[in-house]
C-alpha cells in the first residue's frame, strides 16, 4: 500500500530553521516527482514547492523562495523541506504529495502532514 | 502569484447537482488544461477528484464531472450526497511554472 509519512514539524522560533522529511513505502519512490503543499490554520492550501524525480529541477512559490530547500534521496525513499529564516505566517500543516504523472497533472497520493508553528 | 477565485460556500439537498467555479487567468486557468479539483474532509488530507481540467482518476465517483471555459474552470457534482459535503480547492498549472491553488469552497448538503 502506498503510504507518506511527514515528520519534523514543531514549534520555533521566527528567524530559525526546521527540516520536515517524508518518508515513502509501498512504492518505488525514485520515479515520481514530488510536492509540499502547506494549509495555514482555517485557510487554503497553498503549493510550497516542487522536485522532480532525479532532484535536478525544483520549483518554489514566491512565498519561500531563497527560504526553503526542497530535496530528495531516493535510496532512503525520503523527500526533505529544509525550512530557514521561519516567519509567524509560514504556521501551517505541511503535506508531501506524489504527481505519479506530469507534476503539474494533479497530486493524487498525500501524506497525514506535519504541524509547524512558528511563535516567540 | 494570486489565489484562483472560487465561491466561499455552495450547497445543495441531496440528489441534486451543484457546480463550483474557479476563476484565474490567461497565465493560468485559461492558458493550460491543467486544472485540479480536491476534496478535503476535516482535519483529513486531500484527495484528488479531478485533474487535466475533466478527468477522473481511478476510484473516483462518475457523479464529478470538471470542465473549464476561458479563464473559468468548474466542477460539477450530480446526485449530491452527505458524504459529498466537505472542501473542494481547485488548482491550475500556471505560466511561471508553478501552481496556484483556489481559496477554497465549502460544500453544505443540505
Amino acid at each position: 500500500q502506498v503510504h507518506l509519512v511527514e515528520s519534523g514539524g514543531g514549534v520555533v522560533q521566527p528567524g530559525r530553521s526546521l527540516r520536515l522529511s517524508c518518508a515513502a513505502s509501498g512504492f518505488t519512490f525514485s520515479p515520481y516527482g514530488m510536492n509540499w503543499v502547506r494549509q495555514a490554520p482555517g485557510k487554503g492550501l497553498e503549493w510550497v514547492a516542487f522536485i522532480s524525480f532525479d532532484g535536478i529541477t525544483k520549483y518554489y512559490a514566491d512565498s519561500v523562495k531563497g527560504r526553503f530547500t526542497i530535496s530528495r534521496d531516493n535510496p532512503k525513499n525520503t523527500l526533505y523541506l529544509q525550512m530557514d529564516s521561519l516567519r509567524a505566517e509560514d504556521t501551517a500543516v505541511y503535506y508531501c504529495a506524489m504527481t505519479t504523472s506530469a507534476w503539474y497533472r494533479g497530486m493524487d497520493v498525500w501524506g497525514q502532514g506535519t504541524t509547524v508553528s512558528v511563535s516567540s | 502569484q494570486s489565489a484562483l477565485t472560487q465561491p466561499a460556500s455552495v450547497s445543495g439537498s441531496p440528489g441534486q447537482s451543484i457546480t463550483i467555479s474557479c476563476t484565474g487567468t490567461g497565465r493560468d486557468v485559461g492558458g493550460y488544461n491543467f486544472v485540479s479539483w480536491y476534496q478535503q474532509y476535516p482535519g483529513k488530507a486531500p484527495q484528488l477528484m479531478i485533474f487535466d481540467v475533466s478527468d477522473r482518476p481511478s476510484g473516483v465517483s462518475n457523479r464529478f464531472s470538471g470542465s473549464k471555459s476561458g479563464n473559468t474552470a468548474s466542477l460539477t457534482i450530480s446526485g449530491l450526497q452527505a458524504e459529498d459535503e466537505g472542501d473542494y480547492y481547485c488548482s491550475s498549472y500556471t505560466s511561471r511554472s508553478t501552481l496556484v491553488f483556489g481559496g477554497g469552497t465549502k460544500l453544505t448538503v443540505l
